[in-house]
Order: structure tokens, then sequence, then C-alpha cells
């Protein structure tokens, strides 16, 4: 069965470094989401991408951040300049559809020093 | 804004037990609920999705159920396994968004 992955599935760095999480959506899905998880807290959505574009983006998803799919494949998302408190769980999610079921990846852990 | 809120937080019951997870939430302008498992340090695996004009979806041993007009939804889980032991997470696709919004799981433990 297809699945959604994700590297590396932990990275350190310290903060105000960048960092590039990846993902590698299922390949006939159109519709690309990252989330994050702090710790102990509820799943956030971050940013929706579709059509090589930002279809939709929370509050959390400030300057700081961008996505982009460099070679049509991967799907990536760039912290500019790492905080503490992007310490965190993120995790990439892709669908067939705007409607459909969104299919989690395992994960990167963040970890901010 | 919509709000997702999961009781109880916690659980454990013996094995061969059905299990009652319940999901409320304050918009009922959605386009579905999904739910989903959550095994410890690990990503989200999609268990259910009821579209909005349904009322229920089956597999297996689960059963969800939703009232869109109360705002509710319930995850049954039938003759429950240790290897049930997770986190269930219940999630809402509101109208007019992308994003899916989450409740912070019930934590479930299925004691051998």
């Amino acid at each position: 069965e297809p699945e959604v992955t994700q590297t590396p599935s932990h990275q350190v760095t310290q903060m105000g470094q960048e960092v590039i999480l990846r993902c590698v959506p299922i390949s006939n899905h159109l519709y690309f989401y990252w989330y994050r998880q702090i710790l102990g807290q509820k799943v956030e959505f971050l940013v929706s991408f579709y059509n090589n574009e930002i279809s939709e983006k929370s509050e959390i998803f400030d300057d700081q951040f961008s996505v982009e799919r460099p070679d049509g494949s991967n799907f990536t998302l760039k912290i500019r300049s790492t905080k503490l408190e992007d310490s965190a769980m993120y995790f990439c999610a892709t669908g067939p559809g705007s409607t459909d079921t969104q299919y989690f990846g395992p994960g990167t852990r963040l970890t901010v020093l | 804004k919509q709000e997702v809120t999961q009781i109880p937080a916690a659980l454990s019951v013996p094995e061969g037990e059905n299990l009652v997870l319940n999901c409320s939430f304050t918009d009922s302008a959605i386009y579905n609920l999904q739910w989903f498992r959550q095994d410890p340090g690990k990503g989200l695996t999609s268990l259910l999705l009821i579209q909005s004009s349904q009322r229920e979806q089956t597999s297996g041993r689960l059963n969800a159920s939703l009232d869109k007009s109360s705002g509710r939804s319930t995850l049954y889980i039938a003759a429950s396994q240790p290897g049930d032991s997770a986190t269930y997470l219940c999630a809402v696709r509101p109208r007019g968004n992308n994003r899916l919004a989450f409740g912070k799981g019930n934590q479930v433990v299925v004691i051998p």
C-alpha cells in the first residue's frame, strides 16, 4: 500500500539555524499539507498546498516558514531561523482530493537547542 | 473557530470489552470527520472517514457514527485487544477550509 514518507525522522538543530523537512507524497495525490504537534498538545494545521501554490495557511505559518515542491515529487517545509518553540513533531499529509482522506507520514521530530 | 473536544482523555479497559470514544465539535458546518490512531512517537494512521452526509462508517471491529447537528461523533471498537492500545484522534474538516481541526485524543490502554 502506498505511503507518505518523511525525512529525516529526527533533526536536531541550534536555534537560529535553517532546517528543511522533506516529504514524498503518495504518487497520485494532488493536495499536500503540513501539520505539527508540540509534545502533549493537539495536532495543529500549518499549511496546505495545491497546484504549486499555498491554498491555505494558519497563523502559525509566518514568514519564517515556506513550502515548495522543488522537483515535482518531494514536498518540503523550510524553517528559516529556528526558535526553541519550533521543537515539535512535523507531519506531512497528502490527499487525492480536497475533501478526501488525508494520509499522514510518520513525522519528523525537530529538536531546537 | 472550530473547537474539537474528546472525552475521556484516557481510559483503561480489560481485554474483550467494547470501547466507546467520544468526540464533539462546536461548528456543525463540516465537510467530513476523520478518526486516526496514533502510537507513541509515531505518525497518524487513518481509521475511518465520515462525510457530512453520512451517519456512520464501519471497518472490521470499528464503527464510527456522526451526528452533525449535535456536533458529535462516536468511535466504537468491538471486543478490544491489547493491540488496540493507542491514542485515538478525531479531526473535522470545516466547510470552506482545507485544514483538519484535531482533538487532543483519547488515550486507550487495553489490559490483557
